[in-house]
């Protein structure tokens, strides 16, 4: 079965310290990759997602992820955290030629100190 | 703008009551999805629907229930036959093998008392 893998499941950090978070899927052939990201109180919000080209992807807010084929993983990084980067992360994936159904790993929360 | 609505945002049942969430989009695509949010397991999958008039089980779908007789709009019923209904329920919405990925609700929290 397919499946999404986050190795942190809880993350905390000071402000200016660097960020790599997780993710592992576990099956081949073509797949699209996303990171989401949820604020306390809000909705998902799509931080990046890779489909093809590029393996390094830059989002929005200073988040770059690497996908890394013969590893299975598309990690998660940011230089900088800053206190309002506190949130819940997930990581999700789909087989881009097939159903479109999106699988997501159980998240990780980050708390980032002032 | 085009999104999704979810609503109401909160919802509150008594037990053994069958209850319908509402997702509604107005971005035309054709397939919609719900998933299940608690703490520490991610977002699971209940239904999807890749087409209107049809309708797959996800992980999760067990008492729970969906139609789609409309483009639009991806109603979720929560049967009392669900265990452990008290969630957060997102729905989705996406075109299908594109690369322009999915669109998310703002949710629904249901708390069964």
């Amino acid at each position: 079965a397919q499946s999404v893998s986050q190795h942190n499941h809880h993350v905390i950090l000071s402000e200016a310290a660097s960020l790599e978070l997780g993710c592992n899927y576990s099956y081949g052939g073509t797949v699209n990759l996303f990171w989401y990201v949820q604020y306390p109180g809000q909705h998902l919000q799509l931080l990046l997602k890779y489909f093809s080209g590029d393996p390094l992807v830059k989002g929005i807010k200073g988040f770059e992820a690497e996908f890394i084929k013969s590893k299975f993983s598309f990690n998660l990084r940011k230089p900088s955290v800053q206190w309002s980067d506190t949130a819940e992360y997930f990581c999700a994936a789909d087989r881009g030629s097939t159903l479109g159904r999106l699988y997501f790993g159980r998240g990780t929360q980050l708390t980032v100190w002032p | 703008d085009g999104g999704i609505t979810q609503s109401p945002k909160y919802l509150f049942r008594k037990e053994g009551q069958n209850v319908t969430l509402s997702c509604e989009q107005n971005l035309n695509h054709d397939a919609m999805y719900w998933y299940r949010q608690d703490p520490g397991q991610g977002l699971r999958l209940i239904y999807y629907s890749q087409i209107v008039n049809d309708f797959q089980k996800g992980d999760i779908a067990e008492g729970y229930s969906v139609s789609r007789e409309k483009k639009e709009s991806f109603p979720l019923t929560v049967t009392s036959a669900q265990k452990n209904p008290t969630a957060f329920y997102l729905c989705a919405s996406s075109i299908p093998f594109t690369s322009r990925g999915y669109t998310f609700g703002s949710g629904t929290r249901l708390t069964v008392v």
